[in-house]
């Protein structure tokens, strides 16, 4: 099916391992995010790509790295995890420039449940 | 800076009923769009209806409408006929337009549980 892939699904990580997660979209679409999800936090943005080779970041960057080296791919790296590190991680994908109505919305990918003890 | 804002953390609402899920937002900005998502407990976002700022009509899906109220900034969703497949996490969005420095990022407010009572 077309949409959003994350791997892993879950992962559980001992503090100071790194890991990379791996965001696949099959829609052509430019734009890809990473947010993560906390309990009564809402979704906050970490990074962001416009395109192919491009990143920035969000509102929560701190301790995660991300990359786009290609159009379908958004990787988000931990380099050393941390406790503060324990999420749901989810990817996004867009259209760029906006589409009609509602294809200015994001398309989800189903989550990665991280750990770090 | 752009806000959006739910002030239910928790609904109870009786199956078959109608509930309204409140959401605020702030912006500077005359175009931007305003989305709901839903979140069961199986964790997947999953789009329920979009609104333009722009658009003169209400946004409707099905048993999902959207009362729109711009000049008080408030985009309550209403669920009627609520089912027990309803109980979910509901999530207000907003994105402003990619241009002029904006990169039409959503901004998500903190969300409301609904829990839909038999």
């Amino acid at each position: 099916n077309a949409g959003v892939t994350q791997t892993p699904k879950f992962r559980v990580l001992k503090t100071g391992q790194s890991m990379t997660l791996l965001c696949a979209q099959d829609m052509n679409h430019e734009y890809m995010y990473w947010y993560r999800q906390d309990p009564g936090m809402g979704l906050r943005l970490i990074h962001y790509s416009v395109g192919e080779g491009t990143t920035a970041k969000g509102e929560v960057p701190d301790g995660y790295n991300v990359s786009r080296l290609k159009k379908q791919n958004f990787l988000l790296g931990l380099e050393s995890a941390a406790p503060s590190q324990t999420s749901v991680y989810f990817c996004a994908s867009s259209y760029s420039p906006p589409g009609r109505g509602s294809l200015w919305g994001y398309t989800f990918g189903s989550g990665t449940r991280l750990t770090v003890v | 800076a752009q806000k959006i804002t739910q002030t239910q953390p928790g609904m109870f609402v009786q199956e078959k009923e109608a509930v309204t899920l409140d959401c605020t937002y702030d912006t500077s900005d005359p175009s931007y769009g305003l989305f709901w998502y839903k979140q069961p407990s199986s964790g997947e976002m999953i789009f329920l209806i979009y609104q333009g700022s722009y658009d003169q009509q209400n946004a409707t899906e099905g048993r999902y409408s959207l009362n729109f109220q711009k000049a008080r900034k408030s985009a309550n969703l209403v669920i009627s006929a609520s089912q027990l497949g309803d109980s979910a996490m509901y999530f207000c969005a907003m994105r402003e337009p990619n241009y002029g420095g904006s990169q039409g990022n959503l901004i998500f407010g903190k969300g409301t549980k609904l829990s839909v009572k038999p």
